[in-house]
């Protein structure tokens, strides 16, 4: 099974502040790989696909990147409606899902 | 598109329950589905999926007691939930997409407990 190691597990930042949130895989999954916001008490939304593509409707100050067995998200100038958790998902063993454990992310 | 869980619920350890999600602005018969659970406080956990042609893929921590399945005449995917242990206490997603999910429905909370 691919494991999927996210960190931070938490994050506090400052408004217009730029974050970056890190995803290992155990072995290369070819960047397939998707990251998920999810707001308190909503379902996951998807943000990236295949490491580096902006799913429709999500602002570009959202980007991913990475290859082989490390990616990372970053947000530029963050905003309060970012305020969420972060979850990336390897894809490379579908239809077999694996998700990070998730980074919350809070105002500082 | 749109995908609406119903049939959660408080459910004593050992019994059963059904999960139903319903879909509409898409083409169901022709995408595979899949069942994610969160526990609460906790991450996502991939359950089961099961193909357009009704193949079906399962994690292990539920083979043998949870089976996914679909309708696809009633653009309806199903999860039977038996032999429930209190670590199953989640809230459970059905979402589609390939190979990524980009529709979630909004959750089913499940909660096991005597």
């Amino acid at each position: 099974d691919i494991q999927m190691t996210q960190s931070p597990a938490s994050l506090s930042a400052s408004l217009g502040e730029t974050v970056t949130i890190e995803c290992r895989a155990s072995e290369d999954i070819y960047s397939n790989l998707a990251w998920y916001q999810q707001k308190p008490g909503n379902s996951p939304q998807l943000l990236i696909y295949d490491a580096n593509s902006l799913a429709d409707g999500v602002p570009s100050r959202f980007s991913g990147s990475g290859s082989g067995t490390q990616y990372s998200l970053k947000i530029n100038s963050l905003q309060s409606e970012d305020v969420a958790s972060y979850f990336c998902q390897q894809y490379n063993n579908y239809p077999m899902y694996t998700f990070g454990a998730g980074t919350k992310l809070e105002l500082k | 598109v749109q995908l609406v869980e119903s049939g959660g619920g408080l459910v004593q350890p050992g019994k059963s329950l059904k999960l139903s999600c319903s879909a509409s602005g898409f083409t169901f018969s022709s995408y595979g589905m899949h069942w994610i659970r969160q526990a609460p406080g906790k991450g996502l956990d991939w359950v089961a999926y099961i193909s357009s042609s009704s193949g079906t893929v399962y994690a292990d921590a539920v083979k043998g007691r949870f089976t996914i399945s679909r309708d696809n005449a009633k653009n309806t995917l199903y999860l039977q939930l038996n032999s429930l242990k209190s670590e199953d206490t989640a809230i459970y997603y059905c979402g589609g997409g390939y190979p990524v999910m980009d529709a979630w429905g909004q959750g089913a909370s499940v909660t096991v407990s005597s």
